[in-house]
């Protein structure tokens, strides 16, 4: 039980361009799931803590207005990358907490080109 | 705000040998979790620990939460190919403003040589 799945794997995108990632819990409802970023060889970077029908929490040094976070229901979240640039690329992670402890989504390569 | 210190980095060891790794805190945690991170996967939780000197084992694996709530180490014995991968320690407060949160070390990348 407690599947995140998240898509899409990997994204290719223009600079400029807009990027939406889901996460989803499969089989329990997620209130609160959190959103990372992981540069190559580095570790995972807490970005925002998101809430189910209120704001997210951004932590220091991210970019609200960038980084759109939506946790509409208890089942999704999504985070959406606007005016993506180069330095963007990374590896996104997202994660909900549950009964069993904290379970990650397999994560999406977004490519800026 | 808190910090994990993991180490090694990195390793490399003959396949069946033991590993062992360890995380070190400036701060108290109240949870301490392994994960293992497969390359463009997302982190896969091994262990999960919730009372400070809780011993705890799955399969081949073995994590202790330090006496102090400062510390935790991880142990794989008689190691596989498939071993291989990034392992993670995570710090979860637990309580107060942001205590769901997780604090991740730098990671271990563990190459076995068959």
């Amino acid at each position: 039980g407690a599947v995140v799945s998240q898509h899409p794997s990997w994204v290719i995108c223009k600079s400029g361009t807009s990027v939406k990632i889901e996460c989803r819990s499969l089989d329990f409802q997620a209130t609160t799931m959190f959103w990372y970023r992981q540069f190559p060889k580095q570790s995972l970077m807490l970005m925002a803590t998101s809430n189910e029908g209120s704001k997210a929490t951004y932590e220091q040094g991210v970019e609200k207005d960038k980084f759109l976070i939506n946790h509409a229901s208890l089942t999704l979240s999504t985070l959406t990358v606007t005016s993506a640039h180069p330095e963007d690329s990374s590896f996104y992670i997202c994660s909900a907490r549950t009964e069993f402890g904290y379970t990650f989504g397999s994560g999406t390569r977004l490519t800026v080109v | 705000g808190q910090q994990l210190n993991q180490s090694p980095q990195s390793m490399f060891i003959q396949e069946g040998e033991d590993v062992s790794m360890n995380c070190t805190s400036s701060s108290i945690f109240n949870t301490w979790l392994w994960y293992k991170q497969d390359p463009g996967e997302g982190p896969v939780l091994l262990i999960a620990l919730y009372k400070a000197g809780e011993l705890t084992s799955n399969g081949r694996l073995t994590a202790q939460f330090g006496i102090t709530r400062k510390d935790s180490f991880l142990n794989i014995s008689a190691s596989i190919p498939s071993d291989v991968g990034i392992y993670f320690c995570a710090g979860q407060l637990g309580s107060g403003a942001g205590s769901y949160q997780l604090t991740f070390g730098k990671g271990t990348k563990l190459s076995v040589i068959p």
